[in-house]
Protein backbone atom coordinates (compact mmCIF):
# COMPACT_ATOMS: atom_id res chain seq x y z
CA UNK A 1 0.00 0.00 0.00
CA UNK A 2 1.01 3.79 -0.09
CA UNK A 3 2.02 3.51 -3.65
CA UNK A 4 3.06 7.52 -5.29
CA UNK A 5 3.24 7.16 -8.91
CA UNK A 6 5.18 9.70 -10.72
CA UNK A 7 4.68 10.75 -14.62
CA UNK A 8 6.00 11.01 -16.81
CA UNK A 9 9.31 9.36 -15.94
CA UNK A 10 11.45 11.29 -17.91
CA UNK A 11 11.08 14.25 -20.61
CA UNK A 12 12.92 15.88 -22.90
CA UNK A 13 11.46 19.69 -23.68
CA UNK A 14 12.94 22.45 -25.99
CA UNK A 15 14.31 25.30 -24.05
CA UNK A 16 11.18 28.09 -23.65
CA UNK A 17 8.23 25.25 -23.14
CA UNK A 18 6.12 24.16 -20.64
CA UNK A 19 6.37 20.84 -18.84
CA UNK A 20 3.84 19.23 -15.95
CA UNK A 21 4.86 16.61 -13.69
CA UNK A 22 1.93 14.75 -12.17
CA UNK A 23 2.34 13.10 -9.26
CA UNK A 24 -0.81 10.46 -7.42
CA UNK A 25 -1.46 8.93 -4.76
CA UNK A 26 -2.92 5.82 -5.60
CA UNK A 27 -4.39 3.59 -2.37
CA UNK A 28 -4.60 6.54 -0.32
CA UNK A 29 -5.45 10.32 0.19
CA UNK A 30 -2.66 12.80 0.30
CA UNK A 31 -3.24 15.63 1.81
CA UNK A 32 0.12 16.56 1.71
CA UNK A 33 2.36 16.23 -0.50
CA UNK A 34 5.91 17.53 -1.18
CA UNK A 35 8.17 18.48 -4.25
CA UNK A 36 11.86 17.88 -4.35
CA UNK A 37 14.80 18.95 -7.03
CA UNK A 38 18.06 16.55 -7.04
CA UNK A 39 21.39 17.60 -9.05
CA UNK A 40 23.56 14.62 -10.12
CA UNK A 41 25.40 12.99 -7.11
CA UNK A 42 23.53 15.45 -4.66
CA UNK A 43 21.20 15.12 -1.85
CA UNK A 44 17.32 16.30 -2.15
CA UNK A 45 16.34 19.78 -1.92
CA UNK A 46 12.80 20.40 -0.78
CA UNK A 47 10.73 22.87 -3.28
CA UNK A 48 7.87 23.01 -1.80
CA UNK A 49 4.86 21.66 0.30
CA UNK A 50 1.63 20.92 -1.38
CA UNK A 51 -1.74 20.93 0.53
CA UNK A 52 -4.60 19.88 -1.31
CA UNK A 53 -7.06 22.96 -1.78
CA UNK A 54 -4.67 25.66 -1.08
CA UNK A 55 -1.79 27.46 -1.87
CA UNK A 56 1.51 25.56 -2.47
CA UNK A 57 4.31 27.01 0.39
CA UNK A 58 7.90 27.13 -1.21
CA UNK A 59 10.82 26.95 0.22
CA UNK A 60 13.44 30.53 0.15
CA UNK A 61 15.36 30.53 -2.97
CA UNK A 62 12.20 28.78 -4.90
CA UNK A 63 10.81 30.79 -7.81
CA UNK A 64 7.04 30.44 -7.33
CA UNK A 65 6.33 31.22 -10.69
CA UNK A 66 8.62 29.15 -12.87
CA UNK A 67 7.36 25.98 -10.22
CA UNK A 68 3.59 26.29 -10.53
CA UNK A 69 2.12 23.87 -8.33
CA UNK A 70 -1.67 22.52 -8.11
CA UNK A 71 -2.89 20.33 -5.75
CA UNK A 72 -6.56 20.38 -6.98
CA UNK A 73 -7.60 16.63 -5.09
CA UNK A 74 -6.51 14.60 -2.51
CA UNK A 75 -4.91 12.34 -4.51
CA UNK A 76 -2.76 14.48 -7.34
CA UNK A 77 -0.49 17.19 -7.02
CA UNK A 78 0.90 18.59 -10.41
CA UNK A 79 4.40 20.41 -10.42
CA UNK A 80 4.43 22.42 -14.16
CA UNK A 81 7.95 23.96 -14.93
CA UNK A 82 7.06 27.23 -17.14
CA UNK A 83 9.44 29.03 -19.59
CA UNK A 84 11.99 26.12 -19.02
CA UNK A 85 15.69 26.66 -19.69
CA UNK A 86 18.84 24.09 -19.50
CA UNK A 87 19.58 24.68 -15.75
CA UNK A 88 15.74 23.51 -14.94
CA UNK A 89 17.34 20.54 -16.04
CA UNK A 90 17.03 17.87 -12.83
CA UNK A 91 15.48 14.87 -11.54
CA UNK A 92 12.63 16.16 -9.71
CA UNK A 93 10.59 13.47 -7.22
CA UNK A 94 7.29 13.95 -5.35
CA UNK A 95 6.39 12.65 -2.02
CA UNK A 96 3.59 12.56 0.07
CA UNK A 97 2.83 12.52 3.65
CA UNK A 98 0.96 9.49 4.97
CA UNK A 99 -0.69 11.37 7.65
CA UNK A 100 -1.67 14.49 6.59
CA UNK A 101 1.34 17.16 8.64
CA UNK A 102 1.49 14.40 11.01
CA UNK A 103 4.88 13.02 11.33
CA UNK A 104 3.81 9.29 12.83
CA UNK A 105 3.11 7.50 9.55
CA UNK A 106 5.98 8.58 7.50
CA UNK A 107 6.11 9.41 4.09
CA UNK A 108 6.18 7.59 0.43
CA UNK A 109 8.62 9.26 -2.70
CA UNK A 110 7.28 8.90 -6.40
CA UNK A 111 9.94 6.80 -8.91
CA UNK A 112 11.33 10.86 -9.59
CA UNK A 113 11.38 12.34 -13.18
CA UNK A 114 14.30 12.82 -15.13
CA UNK A 115 13.93 16.72 -17.12
CA UNK A 116 16.51 17.60 -19.67
CA UNK A 117 15.58 21.09 -21.39
CA UNK A 118 17.26 21.38 -24.75
CA UNK B 1 18.38 25.48 11.91
CA UNK B 2 18.24 21.93 11.99
CA UNK B 3 20.92 19.87 9.86
CA UNK B 4 21.65 16.35 9.11
CA UNK B 5 24.89 14.68 8.29
CA UNK B 6 26.26 11.76 6.46
CA UNK B 7 30.22 12.18 6.44
CA UNK B 8 31.19 9.46 4.29
CA UNK B 9 30.22 10.42 0.76
CA UNK B 10 31.22 7.25 -0.45
CA UNK B 11 32.19 3.73 0.84
CA UNK B 12 33.00 0.30 -0.65
CA UNK B 13 32.44 -3.20 0.86
CA UNK B 14 33.15 -6.84 -0.19
CA UNK B 15 29.98 -8.65 -0.44
CA UNK B 16 29.32 -10.48 3.01
CA UNK B 17 31.25 -7.87 5.06
CA UNK B 18 29.35 -5.74 7.71
CA UNK B 19 28.66 -2.12 7.03
CA UNK B 20 27.76 1.13 9.03
CA UNK B 21 26.85 4.28 7.75
CA UNK B 22 27.13 7.17 9.34
CA UNK B 23 24.32 10.02 10.66
CA UNK B 24 24.08 12.76 12.53
CA UNK B 25 21.67 15.25 13.33
CA UNK B 26 21.54 18.58 15.08
CA UNK B 27 18.18 18.92 16.97
CA UNK B 28 17.79 19.53 20.48
CA UNK B 29 14.05 17.30 20.87
CA UNK B 30 13.32 14.08 19.58
CA UNK B 31 13.56 14.01 16.03
CA UNK B 32 11.89 12.13 13.61
CA UNK B 33 14.59 10.11 11.56
CA UNK B 34 14.49 8.03 8.16
CA UNK B 35 16.72 5.96 6.22
CA UNK B 36 15.65 6.14 2.64
CA UNK B 37 17.91 4.20 -0.23
CA UNK B 38 17.84 5.51 -3.83
CA UNK B 39 19.19 2.65 -6.63
CA UNK B 40 19.94 5.29 -10.12
CA UNK B 41 17.37 7.30 -11.76
CA UNK B 42 14.54 5.97 -8.59
CA UNK B 43 12.99 7.11 -6.50
CA UNK B 44 13.68 6.72 -2.64
CA UNK B 45 12.38 3.39 -0.78
CA UNK B 46 12.06 3.54 3.18
CA UNK B 47 14.25 1.61 4.85
CA UNK B 48 13.35 2.19 8.33
CA UNK B 49 12.48 4.74 10.45
CA UNK B 50 12.56 6.09 14.66
CA UNK B 51 9.54 8.17 16.01
CA UNK B 52 10.14 6.88 19.37
CA UNK B 53 10.45 3.76 22.03
CA UNK B 54 13.33 1.09 20.99
CA UNK B 55 16.28 2.97 20.08
CA UNK B 56 17.34 0.14 17.73
CA UNK B 57 15.22 -0.29 14.66
CA UNK B 58 14.48 -2.92 12.77
CA UNK B 59 14.01 -2.50 8.33
CA UNK B 60 13.49 -3.72 5.48
CA UNK B 61 16.08 -5.97 3.51
CA UNK B 62 17.78 -6.76 6.51
CA UNK B 63 18.80 -2.99 7.93
CA UNK B 64 18.81 -1.76 11.35
CA UNK B 65 19.38 1.74 12.66
CA UNK B 66 20.16 2.86 16.34
CA UNK B 67 19.30 5.52 17.52
CA UNK B 68 21.41 7.24 19.97
CA UNK B 69 20.95 10.68 21.49
CA UNK B 70 23.62 11.19 23.39
CA UNK B 71 25.92 11.28 20.54
CA UNK B 72 22.99 12.58 17.99
CA UNK B 73 22.96 9.62 15.71
CA UNK B 74 21.15 7.61 13.79
CA UNK B 75 23.48 5.20 12.25
CA UNK B 76 22.34 2.32 8.90
CA UNK B 77 23.87 -1.09 10.03
CA UNK B 78 23.76 -4.21 7.88
CA UNK B 79 25.48 -7.66 9.60
CA UNK B 80 26.11 -8.53 6.12
CA UNK B 81 26.16 -6.82 2.37
CA UNK B 82 24.63 -8.49 -0.55
CA UNK B 83 25.72 -6.64 -4.11
CA UNK B 84 22.16 -5.75 -4.71
CA UNK B 85 22.93 -3.27 -1.39
CA UNK B 86 25.02 -0.99 -3.79
CA UNK B 87 22.84 2.41 -3.78
CA UNK B 88 23.10 5.55 -2.39
CA UNK B 89 21.53 5.86 1.03
CA UNK B 90 20.02 8.93 2.20
CA UNK B 91 19.67 10.12 6.13
CA UNK B 92 16.22 12.42 6.79
CA UNK B 93 15.49 13.92 9.38
CA UNK B 94 11.77 15.66 10.43
CA UNK B 95 10.74 17.95 13.62
CA UNK B 96 11.14 21.23 15.35
CA UNK B 97 10.88 23.67 12.83
CA UNK B 98 11.10 21.90 9.72
CA UNK B 99 7.54 20.08 10.75
CA UNK B 100 5.97 18.15 8.53
CA UNK B 101 9.43 18.68 5.87
CA UNK B 102 12.39 15.54 4.95
CA UNK B 103 15.49 17.13 5.38
CA UNK B 104 18.33 14.67 4.25
CA UNK B 105 22.12 14.48 4.49
CA UNK B 106 24.40 14.35 1.90
CA UNK B 107 23.90 10.66 0.82
CA UNK B 108 26.30 7.97 1.09
CA UNK B 109 26.90 6.07 -2.00
CA UNK B 110 27.67 2.30 -1.29
CA UNK B 111 29.63 0.43 -3.70
CA UNK B 112 29.33 -3.54 -3.30
CA UNK B 113 32.78 -5.58 -4.08
CA UNK B 114 32.12 -9.23 -5.10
Amino acid sequence: GAVVSQHPSWVICKSGTSVKIECRSLDFQATTMFWYRQFPKQSLMLMATSNEGSKATYEQGVEKDKFLINHASLTLSTLTVTSAHPEDSSFYICSASLGGQGLGYGYTFGSGTRLTVV
Amino acid sequence: AQSVTQPDIHITVSEGASLELRCNYSYGATPYLFWYVQSPGQGLQLLLKYFSGDTLVQGIKGFEAEFKRSQSSFNLRKPSVHWSDAAEYFCAYAGGTSYGKLTFGQGTILTVHP
